[in-house]
């Protein structure tokens, strides 16, 4: 498509329960990022792909993150255990290059965790 | 490692007024430059960028930023805000060896008041 395409919009778990995002890039990008954002500010990377293959996951809180991209799929953000502090709207973007770092952002998808 | 610092958290201003915002970045390599807009509930738009060449960049609706080198500064200018303006905005870098991966700043919330 021509726009990052995130589903669902909006999601609520209880402490302890998973939550899985979805994230559909534009057509003909390769690279994929997942960031998350508290209280209105300040992004923070999560993890990247390019194509199925994990770019760059410094990001990522091990314990309980996991995220796919797989041939054919929207790509995924796992979340298991939720904690309160999860609670964030999540970002997907993607790019055609990855050398200049001009990123496409989905609306986003809104998790709360209860 | 790089950073991004705004230095405003939050900008009012009447409409028709000009606005500065602020961003200054550090890294010890050389950084591509970003603003983006994030409108309310939305996600990041693309505002303007700097990759090189002419260290002053435009946007189609008036914005406009300054790559300052000496003083690793990006503000973004406008010289005559409208109401349809007001939003968060956000200061981005990225490094071209770490796969195009974005380092936000803080944001900015710009308040235009009629």
């Amino acid at each position: 498509g021509e726009e990052v395409a995130q589903t669902p919009k909006h999601l609520v778990r209880g402490e302890g329960q998973k939550a899985k995002l979805y994230c559909a890039p534009i057509k003909g990008h390769s690279y994929v990022f997942w960031y998350q954002q508290v209280l209105k500010n300040e992004f923070k990377f999560l993890i990247s792909f390019q194509n199925e293959n994990v770019f760059d996951e410094t990001g990522m809180p091990k314990e309980r993150f996991s995220a796919k991209c797989l041939p054919n799929s929207p790509c995924s953000l796992e979340i298991q255990a939720t904690k309160l502090e999860d609670s964030a709207v999540y970002f997907c973007a993607s790019s055609q290059s990855r050398g200049t770092g001009e990123l496409f952002f989905g609306e986003g998808s809104r998790l709360t965790v209860l | 490692a790089q950073s991004v610092t705004q230095l405003d958290s939050q900008v009012p201003v009447f409409e028709e007024a000009p606005v500065e915002l602020r961003c200054n970045y550090s890294s010890s390599v050389s950084v591509y430059l970003f603003w983006y807009v994030q409108y309310p509930n939305q996600g990041l738009q693309l505002l303007l960028k700097y990759l090189s060449g002419s260290t002053l960049v435009e946007s189609i609706n008036g914005f406009e930023a300054e790559f300052n080198k000496s003083q690793t500064s990006f503000h973004l200018r406008k010289p005559s805000v409208h109401i349809s303006d007001t939003a968060e905005y956000f200061c981005a870098v990225s490094v071209n060896n770490q796969g195009g991966k974005l380092i936000f700043g803080q944001g900015t919330e710009l308040s235009v008041k009629p």
